[in-house]
Formats: C-alpha cells, structure tokens, sequence
C-alpha cells in the first residue's frame, strides 16, 4: 500500500529558529513529491521535486528530494511567526493523483 | 492566480440529509478532486474527474456520489448524511497531465452533521 510518512508530528520553535521537515514514501511508482503550507484554509503550494539532489528554493524556505532513500526534507530557515502553519507533504504515484501525509504542526513563538 | 472557490465555509447538516457541496474553478483546469481532512488521518481522496462527465473513485468514495456536468464545476453529494461524514472537505483542480502542474485547493467547506 502507498504511504506518505512525515515527521515530527508537531513542532514547537522561537523565532529565528532553523527547522527541518521530513517527508518519507513508498509507493509503487514515483512521479513527484509535493509540499504545501496550511494556515486556517487552503493549502497552498511550495514545491514540487521530480529530481534528485536538485534544491529547490524560495525565500526562507528549500526542499531537496532523495529518490533512493525515499525522503524529502523542507528546510526553513530564521523563521517568523508567519510560518506557522501545518506543512504537508504529498507523493504523486501515478498520473495527477494526491497522496498525501498527515502533516508536520509547526508553531513559531516570538 | 489561480482561484478554487467553495460555496460553503461552514454547513450544519442534520443525520439523513441529502447534502451538496459545490466547487467551481476558474483556471479551465481538466482535473478536479474532491477530499476530506480528519486530525491523524490527513487528507483522502473521495472522488476525481479528468473531464466533463467522467468521474473516477478515490480511496473513500463510499457514502459519496459526484457530479460534473461542466467543465468548471465539480460537485460532491451525500445521499444521506452520517455523523461520521463530519469533516473538512476540501475541492482542488489542476491541469492534465501533460501541463504537470500542481493541484490548487479551495478554502475548504467545515461540514458538520448532527
């Protein structure tokens, strides 16, 4: 069965901090590992990796996929409280189709 | 931008009810899904569509039905509603797959069933 791992469950940090987001599958065929922000409402997109090894990044925020250990890590770097949010990771198995962990809860304290 | 819209933000149901969510896109996207949230369990795909009146099962598509006459679109029914179908139920389109762009999710509808 497909499944999407993401760890730590939640996370608790003071600005400025650095934190890294992990992100494990396994899935029968891979297409690409997705990674969203949600606040109150939608998801909304940051990422989306197909390569190995190949960072992707934005601001604060970067991702790097590693197809043959199977993971992604999301790095955000001197965080703000406006990072705080549920980050979800999600694998595309097969044409167009979501799967998706539970998330990572992350919370920035002043 | 890209823009995903859900009629409802919140809807208080009663148990047996026949109940409609509705999601309409603006970005002539092929693809539309329909998706429920529930803490630990993140988000499951109840159905998707490639196109206009095509419409496929996802993972929980039982006690569910959909419905996409256009191409815009895309509506998720309860036939009769169950207090185990309180949920956030989040509607998300996106381009085919030859455009391999990711799906954009609307503001999601906080259904409660009593």
């Amino acid at each position: 069965e497909d499944k999407v791992v993401q760890s730590p469950l939640s996370l608790v940090v003071h600005e400025g901090d650095t934190v890294t987001l992990n992100c494990s599958y396994e899935v029968t065929n891979f297409r690409s590992l997705l990674w969203y922000k949600q606040e109150k409402k939608a998801p909304t997109f940051l990422f989306m990796l197909t390569s190995s090894g190949i960072e992707k990044k934005s601001g604060r925020l970067s991702s790097i996929l590693d197809k043959k250990e199977l993971f992604s890590i999301l790095n955000i770097t001197a965080t703000q409280t406006g990072d705080s949010a549920v980050y979800l990771c999600a694998v595309e198995p097969s044409t167009d189709k979501l799967i998706f962990g539970t998330g990572t809860r992350l919370q920035v304290f002043p | 931008d890209v823009k995903v819209t859900q009629s409802s933000r919140y809807l208080v149901k009663r148990t047996g009810e026949k109940v409609f969510l509705e999601c309409v896109q603006d970005m002539d996207h092929e693809n539309m899904f329909w998706y429920r949230q529930d803490p630990g369990l993140g988000l499951r795909l109840i159905y998707f569509s490639y196109d206009v009146k095509m419409k496929e099962k996802g993972d929980i598509p039982e006690g569910y039905s959909v419905s996409r006459e256009k191409k815009e679109r895309f509506s998720l029914i309860l036939e009769s509603a169950s207090t185990n179908q309180t949920s956030m139920y989040l509607c998300a389109s996106s381009f085919g797959d030859r455009e391999r762009q990711p799906q954009h999710f609307g503001d999601g509808t906080r259904l409660s069933i009593l």
